[in-house]
Order: C-alpha cells, then structure tokens, then sequence
C-alpha cells in the first residue's frame, strides 16, 4: 500500500530564504508525482507534475525533483515571499491507470516579512 | 475554461439530516474524483468516474454515502443520516484521461459541519 509523508510538518523562514520542502513514497511504482499549493480554507492549486521519467521540472522560483528509484521528491523555493505562505502537499499516481493520487499530510510553510 | 465549480461552499447540518453536494467539472474532463479532507491531512480518495461510470469507490465511503454523475457532466455526492465525524472538507476534482499524465484540477471544497 503506498503511503506519502512529508517532512517537516510546519515551517517557518524570514523573507528571502530558499527552502526546501521534502516528500517520500514507499511504492516507487509510480506514474507521476504532483506538488500542490493549498491556501486556508480553499482547494489545491497544481504547482508541478514530475512524470516518473523525469527528474525535475521547474517553475518561476520554484523547482521540483523526483528520484523514484529512492522514493523522495523536493520542492526547492528560492527567495521565498510572505506570498508563498501555505500549505504544500504532494501527491503520487500510482500504477494503476485511474489518475488516483495518494497525498502526503502536506507542509505549512510561513514566511514572515 | 471557468475551472472546477463545487456548491455550496459551506454547509452547516444536524446529526442524522442527510446533505447533497454538486461539483461541476471543467467541460472537457471525463474524468472526476471526490476527496475528502480533514484538518492537518492531506485529501483521502473517495470515488472516481470517468463519463457516468463510477470506476472505484474507497473503503472510506460507507453505504450512508452515494455519489453519481449522469449523463457525466455534472456530480452530487449525497450523505445519509449525517454523523459528527463526516464533518470535513469534500473536495471535487477532474481531469482528462488522454494521458497517465494529465493533472487534476481541484474545486474550491464544500466544507461541511455536523452539529
């Protein structure tokens, strides 16, 4: 059964630091991984979609990696912004060809002016 | 393109009343998930369609609940005989099976409270 953890839990960084966000899966059998953006309240925004035969993708200041041989992706944040405050998650798309995504807990990233 | 559409955004209830939602997926997606989302967690998958079948259904969704999607447009997912512990946040999403990897797209949830 694959299951999706996401570490740390809560984050918080001073304005202009580059972070890094981390997520592990135990099935490396895997079509995609998806990072997400959810802010209070509201659903989930796609950010990035790493098919399982790439091993990054990037987007503005942020930037995706995905090693499946491992099991662990990062969402690398560069010159974070008070902006960037929420919750990030990832999620997994096994095997199977339904699109059905397995997510993390998710990370809550604050970024204080 | 106007984006995933769920109604109502929030919906407050009594323990044992049963509540609808409906979700609007982006016109061109034949393919719609219901998830689930309490506080702290990520969203748990509760069932899929692709058009009007429904495909997979979780463990999660008791017999209280039902989802359908005909003439796979639009779908409601109705709860029976509500309980204190399906208060959540019920998340619709779509997307469109012409690849493994095409992204799902997210509504903004209907959060439901049961009193």
């Amino acid at each position: 059964k694959q299951e999706v953890t996401q570490i740390p839990a809560a984050l918080s960084v001073p304005e202009g630091e580059n972070l890094v966000l981390n997520c592990s899966f135990t099935d490396s059998a895997i079509y995609n991984l998806q990072w997400f953006r959810q802010d209070p309240g509201k659903g989930l925004t796609s950010l990035l979609l790493i098919q399982s035969s790439q091993r990054e993708q990037t987007s503005g200041r942020l930037n995706a990696s995905l090693d499946k041989s491992s099991g662990r992706s990062t969402l690398y944040i560069a010159a974070s912004q008070p902006g960037d405050s929420a919750t990030y998650l990832c999620a997994v798309q096994g095997s199977s060809n339904t699109g059905k995504l397995i997510f993390g807990q998710g990370t809550t990233l604050q970024v204080k002016p | 393109d106007t984006g995933v559409s769920q109604d109502p955004r929030h919906k407050i209830t009594k323990r044992g009343q049963n509540v609808t939602f409906r979700c609007d997926p982006i016109s061109e997606h034949n393919r719609l998930y219901w998830y689930r989302q309490t506080l702290g967690q990520g969203p748990e998958f509760l069932t899929y369609f692709q058009n009007e079948a429904q495909l997979e259904k979780s463990r999660l969704l008791s017999d209280r609940f039902s989802a359908e999607r005909p003439k796979g447009s639009f779908s409601t997912l109705e709860i029976q005989r509500t309980e204190q512990g399906d208060s959540a946040m019920y998340l619709c999403a779509s997307s469109f099976s012409v690849s493994h990897n095409s992204p799902l797209h997210f509504g903004n949830g209907t959060r439901l409270t049961v009193t």
